[in-house]
């Protein structure tokens, strides 16, 4: 069966600290995989998806990137949080085919401060 | 614009007693909706699919329909386990499209 981890859980950082948030996939090959984030009393925002290495999709202008270096792994980055960035942040994958759900992790609680 | 809206935003039931959450939207090019069940500090948890108006999936308490304009996820006889937030998600051009939730508490 598959299995999507992300790590950490909790993460508390200084306004300006650079950030790098992981996420693997166990059991499939070739999904796609997305990141979210989602703000108290907003719904979930979409920030990046990849359908493949090294391809990226970035749906928000902001100061996030993303990466995929390997078929089952997606990187979330920043090279300077703001304060803004705080929120709770959910990988996601699904298989590549067209209109199949998405399947996420437990989330990372980020915190600036 | 696409817009999907879920109502109620929170819902409060006795043990047993059976309710509906609704999920209205208004999409152009459905793909799909999905349902998910999300609990306080985890990601949410996938229940059902759905592709076509008149469709309907069943999974222990809960039914999900779905019409042209809008899907219901009906829960009969909750449990106080089936508190959680329930969340409707239209796909569209592979993109899903959240709604905000309807917050379920049921009561022993």
């Amino acid at each position: 069966s598959q299995t999507i981890h992300q790590w950490p859980a909790t993460l508390v950082q200084p306004v300006g600290s650079p950030l790098s948030l992981e996420c693997t996939v166990e059991g499939t090959s070739n999904p796609n995989l997305y990141w979210y984030r989602q703000a108290a009393g907003r719904g979930l925002q979409l920030l990046f998806y990849s359908v493949g290495i090294g391809q990226i999709s970035s749906e928000v202008p902001q100061n996030l990137s993303a990466s995929r270096p390997q078929d089952r792994q997606f990187i979330l980055s920043s090279k300077k949080l703001l304060l803004s960035d705080s929120g709770f942040y959910l990988c996601a994958w699904s298989a590549l085919d067209d209109n199949q759900p998405q399947h996420f992790g437990d989330g990372t609680r980020l915190s600036i401060l | 614009e696409d817009q999907v809206t879920q109502s109620p935003e929170a819902l409060r039931l006795q043990e047993g007693e059976s309710s509906s959450l609704n999920c209205s939207y208004t999409v152009s090019g459905l793909r799909g909706l999905f349902w998910y069940r999300q609990d306080p500090g985890k990601g949410p948890e996938f229940l059902f699919t759905l592709y076509s108006a008149g469709e309907e999936k069943e999974k222990e308490r809960l039914k999900a329909t779905l019409t042209k304009k809008e899907s219901f996820l009906h829960i009969t006889a909750p449990k106080p386990e089936d508190s959680a937030t329930y969340l409707c998600a239209p796909l569209v051009d592979r993109k899903l499209i959240w709604g905000l939730g309807t917050s379920l508490t049921v009561n022993p």
